[in-house]
């Protein structure tokens, strides 16, 4: 089972900012926090990733509560083509366990004109 | 442009059939992860090969067993094909164990419909 939890579904408008929130309230300290999107019949995308500090890169700002149980992904303007699922997905990297993402159902998110 | 790529992209085969599904991986990339995806769901982690050896797998059968060759391309073979079966199957290659920070990144997927 997913260790994370997102909302169904999220609408938002054409150039405003998506916000787009995940508990994962049994995350370990060796855990850390992927994003990933998948577009319509396309494979999954990264986006970002974080373990407790804020990031940020061309795509997306990530935001991590200091009790690291949650976090934010943020489209800071979004585009019809930001339409898609998101994936909120907890990984511990040098762990054995490292390889296999636990992909939940996602939120699919429809930017409208 | 992932760098990443599957074949072939669609395929129809018939129920008890088998199949082999294949996919390269961006360069230097030494581990490839096979996941199945199916209709409405999120993927579904099938197994990982890390430098030609099996190295973690999730909760599939045995009819379902993966190749990983030197140049760390690799293959899906599935045989008994069932009508469950019929899924997008998506490879991802990363460059790893050991190493953080190391995302995965996934190829367009094999669209196999099971009839």
């Amino acid at each position: 089972d997913a260790k994370t939890t997102q909302p169904t579904s999220m609408d938002c408008a054409e150039g405003r900012a998506a916000n787009l929130p995940c508990n994962h309230s049994t995350i370990s300290g060796n855990e850390y926090v992927y994003w990933y999107r998948q577009i319509h019949s396309q494979g999954p995308q990264y986006i970002i990733h974080g373990l407790k500090n804020n990031e940020t890169n061309e795509m997306a700002s990530l935001i991590i509560t200091e009790d690291r149980k949650s976090s934010t992904l943020i489209l800071p303007h979004a585009t019809l083509r930001d339409t898609a699922v998101y994936y909120c997905i907890v990984r511990a990297p040098l762990t054995d366990s490292w390889g296999k993402l636990q992909f939940g159902a996602g939120t699919q998110v429809v930017v409208t004109p | 442009e992932t760098g990443v790529t599957q074949s072939p992209t669609h395929l129809i085969k018939t129920r008890g059939q088998q199949v082999t599904l294949r996919c390269s991986s961006q360069s230097g990339h030494n581990t490839v992860s096979w996941y199945q995806q199916a209709l409405g769901q999120g993927p579904q982690f099938i197994f990982q090969y890390y430098r030609e050896e099996e190295n973690g797998r999730g909760n599939f059968p045995p009819r379902f067993s993966g190749l990983q060759f030197p140049n760390y391309s690799s293959e899906l073979n599935v045989n008994a094909l069932e009508l469950d079966d019929s899924a997008l199957y998506l490879c991802a290659s990363s460059l790893g164990r050991g190493l953080r920070n190391t995302e995965a990144f996934f190829g367009q997927g094999t669209r196999l419909t099971v009839v």
